[in-house]
């Protein structure tokens, strides 16, 4: 099946710091790719959603200054942590579809997340 | 964006036992909903598809009802392996990506 990847998959920072991710789509391109957090106890709460070559469409109330997107290829989509406060500490899902087809089911691959705890 | 919503649980049951959860959801118009699985600390991962029609895989049988706006995920003869966090996730198909539910917990005791 279809691989996504992230890097790096736990990273602990100081408050004030810019963390970089990184996800990628190893056997596949993805001109769409996801970028999710999850609190604990809480469901995947959807950031923002990124298109190759184009601006990332934010979610209402995810700061698009803090939580800065770049999708300069198909294979990769980068989230970069802006001056981190220990509030953004939570687990940051990427997932990456092949095509987006509407009425049709993109179904989602998800890389492995990375836990950000931010001190 | 509209709601799916789960009974968080958690549901404890022996071994062998049958265990069922359900989910609301409130967009008349989704087409697609699906079972994810998820184990703690890592990612989801899709466990099956839900259609009008129903879907039955080995132990699992997940079932759709549009009148009452709820789909169910129905395990049987449950595994210790089975213990994790069910996500109702539906697609609105709307053109954003997939709306999760909180999950339900599920442990399976020897």
């Amino acid at each position: 099946g279809a691989v996504v990847s992230q890097h790096p998959s736990r990273v602990i920072c100081k408050s004030g710091t810019s963390v970089k991710i990184e996800c990628r789509s190893l056997d596949f391109q993805a001109t769409t790719m996801f970028w999710y957090r999850q609190f604990p106890k809480q469901s995947l709460m959807l950031m923002a959603t990124s298109n190759e070559g184009s601006k990332a469409t934010y979610e209402q109330g995810v700061e698009k200054d803090k939580f800065l997107i770049n999708h300069a290829s198909l294979t990769l989509s980068t989230l970069t942590v802006t001056s981190a406060h220990p509030e953004d500490s939570s687990f940051y899902i990427c997932s990456a579809i092949p095509r987006r087809e509407r009425g049709v089911y993109n179904e989602q691959f998800f890389g492995p997340g990375t836990r950000l705890t931010v001190l | 964006r509209k709601e799916v919503e789960q009974d968080p649980g958690p549901f404890n049951v022996p071994e062998g036992a049958t265990v069922a959860f359900n989910c609301t959801y409130s967009n008349s118009a989704s087409q697609s909903f699906f079972w994810y699985r998820q184990d703690c600390r890592k990612e989801p991962k899709l466990l099956m598809s839900v259609y009008s029609s129903g879907n039955e895989d080995g132990r699992f049988t997940a079932q759709l009802n549009r009148a009452s706006q709820y789909i169910s995920l129905l395990i049987r003869d449950s595994k210790l392996s089975d213990s994790a966090t069910y996500l109702c996730v539906e697609d609105s198909n709307s053109g954003y990506a997939l709306n999760f539910g909180k999950g339900t917990s599920l442990l399976v005791t020897p």
